[in-house]
């Protein structure tokens, strides 16, 4: 099957670290994306993970382990602004068809 | 600013009457896919295409139908409207016409359709 699982939503305090998890079925899978999008907004993407390891771009990172059908986002010195819902999405094998997760709704206190 | 762009912001309608939305594609970019968000059921796939041909196909509906025209941009017709097609609607669009890496998706702003 094609489905992305992750938390429906996360909270945390403003300056700490947040990590948000996603696991997937792996049938034609083949890298992980993360987007960000506010309400009403459009997705804009975060980052992409062909392999597995940690790639960090500022103060987002994303993380993939293959042998685990898993990934995170870690979001660090979280911001006000930071509050969001954030989505996973897997490629699979048909064109650029991206599977998306249901999304998770972070919220960031003061 | 993505560069992609969608025309109209907002749509309001009726049940069984037929819309069109419209979609261009940042400058460069091959393809077109079209992704339909609502609260029940998250951002779902429906169609892409690249330089104007068919490439992967979602859950789209039979009653919803889609083209790339010669210029690359896009539209998506969805005809014999329901209550349940009340959704954003949102055009995204990349180089390339798989989704590794050097294929971002990058989204336009959406449309969002009422159908009442």
């Amino acid at each position: 099957g094609q489905s992305l699982e992750q938390p429906s939503e996360v909270t945390a305090v403003e300056g700490a670290i947040v990590q948000i998890n996603c696991t997937y079925q792996t049938s034609g899978f083949y890298g992980l994306s993360w987007y960000q999008q506010h309400d009403g907004g459009a997705p804009t993407f975060l980052s992409y993970n062909a392999l597995d390891g940690l790639e960090e771009t500022g103060r987002f990172s994303s993380f993939l382990s293959r042998s685990d059908s898993y990934g995170y986002l870690l979001l660090q010195e979280l911001q006000m602004k930071d509050s969001a819902s954030y989505f996973c999405a897997g490629p699979y094998n048909q064109g650029g068809k991206l599977i998306f997760g249901q999304g998770t709704e972070l919220s960031v206190k003061p | 600013d993505s560069g992609v762009t969608q025309t109209p912001k907002h749509l309001i309608t009726a049940t069984g009457q037929r819309v069109t939305l419209r979609c261009s594609p940042r400058s460069g970019d091959l393809s077109v896919y079209w992704y339909q968000q609502s609260l029940d059921q998250g951002l779902q796939f429906l169609i892409q295409y690249y330089n104007g041909e068919e490439r992967a196909k979602g859950n789209i509906l039979e009653r919803f139908s889609a083209q790339q025209f010669p210029d690359l941009h896009s539209e998506l017709n969805l005809s014999s409207l329901e209550l349940g097609d009340s959704a954003l609607y949102f055009c995204a669009s990349s180089v390339g016409e798989l989704a590794g890496y050097a294929d971002t998706q990058y989204f336009g702003p959406g449309t969002r359709l009422t159908v009442l």
